[in-house]
Parts: structure tokens; sequence; C-alpha cells
């Protein structure tokens, strides 16, 4: 059982150059989330999806935009990648829905993203 | 909106000794859920425990436990005969219990505290 499973692991990007992190996970959740971590700011909602078709914006959501794909998998893309977007991304997903909210969120092992 | 706080950037604490990690919240909901996740270097994130808010019984897994004071908003982690494996950075965060039926439930974290084990 993969769990959440996020691509790539590490990427260098160049100032305006865009790029797509993928995630996909395999527990039937139907609530996917975008996360990114920085020094001393924990993590932080860039993004989050309650069920197929649906995206919402989080905390920190300029720049970004994401796609639910499907049921399984929930992308983020950086059009014009800048300095202030290099930090650790997470992707997590959980059960959703009264009831649910007991449940943790299972998350990815991270993309480490350096923008130059 | 809630805001999480953990006031402890970085703690020691010798092996097979107890430390207690700080965490205060703020809301005006209920209904909630908490939770401490550790992130060892390997930068994954695993769930340590978790807290309902609507138990008053304090949650106990194996060595974690935790100090749940609603009134005070205050949710500490214990962790008693720490091992060298305990050296990571824990998060506390807080998930609403609020929620329409269908509605994705966010967690909120704090900035982490920097758990160091020494010989």
């Amino acid at each position: 059982n993969a769990g959440v499973t996020q691509t790539p692991k590490f990427q260098v990007l160049k100032t305006g150059q865009s790029m797509t992190l993928q995630c996909a996970q395999d527990m039937n959740h139907n609530s996917m989330y975008w996360y990114r971590q920085d020094p001393g700011m924990g993590l932080r909602l860039i993004y989050y999806s309650a069920s197929e078709g649906t995206t919402d914006k989080g905390e920190v959501p300029n720049g970004y935009n994401v796609s639910r794909l499907n049921k399984r998998e929930f992308s983020l893309r950086l059009e014009s990648a800048a300095p202030s977007q290099t930090s650790v991304y997470f992707c997590a997903s959980s059960e959703a829905g009264r009831g649910s909210y007991n449940s943790p969120l299972h998350f990815g092992n991270g993309t480490r993203l350096t923008v130059t | 909106a809630q805001t999480v706080t953990q006031s402890q950037p970085e703690m020691s604490v010798q092996e097979a000794e107890t430390v207690t990690l700080s965490c205060t919240y703020d809301t005006s909901e209920s209904d909630y859920y908490l939770f401490w996740y550790k992130q060892p270097p390997s930068r994954q994130m695993i769930l340590v425990i978790r807290q309902e808010a609507y138990k008053q019984q304090n949650a106990t897994e194996n060595r974690f436990s935790v100090n749940f004071q609603k009134a005070a908003k205050s949710f500490s982690l214990k962790i008693s005969d720490s091992q060298l494996g305990d050296a990571a950075m824990y998060f506390c965060a807080y998930r609403s219990g609020v929620h329409w039926s269908g509605t994705a439930s966010k967690l909120t974290f704090g900035t982490g505290t920097r758990l160091q084990v020494t010989l």
C-alpha cells in the first residue's frame, strides 16, 4: 500500500520557469491538500480539495494553481516560479465528512523545490 | 481563524528522561480535534497522537501522552523514556469539527519544536 506518492522528490527551477508537482493517493480518500513548509513557519496550506471536482484556496495560494484530476490525483502548478516559492511541498489526503474529522492527514514524502 | 502556537523552537532532553512540548491554540469552536505530528530528518510526517476535544480523558500512545486543558486551550505532548529515535521536529495541529457534510476539514499547524535527544 503506497499511501500518498509525490513526484518529483527534488527540483531546481530558474525564476520564471513553470512546473507541476504530482500527487496521487491510493486510500480512496475524498479530501486532498497541498502544504508548503518553510523554516520557522510550520506547514501552511496552499490549496485543498474536498472532493473530486472541487478546489479551494488555503492560506497562501498566490502564485499557484491546482487541478483535482480525479479522486486519486491532485496536482500543484507553479506557472512562473519565483525565489519566494523555494520550499518543501507536501501533498496530503484524508477521509472527509462528518465522523471523519478525527482522522489524520496522510502525507507524501515531500518535494524540495529550489528556485534560483 | 484558528491559530496554533508552539512557543519552544528547540528543546533538548537526555536519553531516558521525560520532556514536555507545549502547544496552545485559539478557537471559538467547541468541536475540534488536535494532533501531534513528528517529522524526523527523513522529512516524513508521522502521526504521533490525536485528541478529540469532547473527550476529557487525555490520549496516550505508549511513551507519548498529552495534557489537554480545554479551558486553557492547551495541548502539550509528554514523551517519557526518551530515545535517540525521538529526535525530530514536532508539530501541533488543529482540525475543526464544525463543517458541512462533504467539505474538507483543514489542519492548521504550529511552527514546530525541534527536539534534540542527547546521550
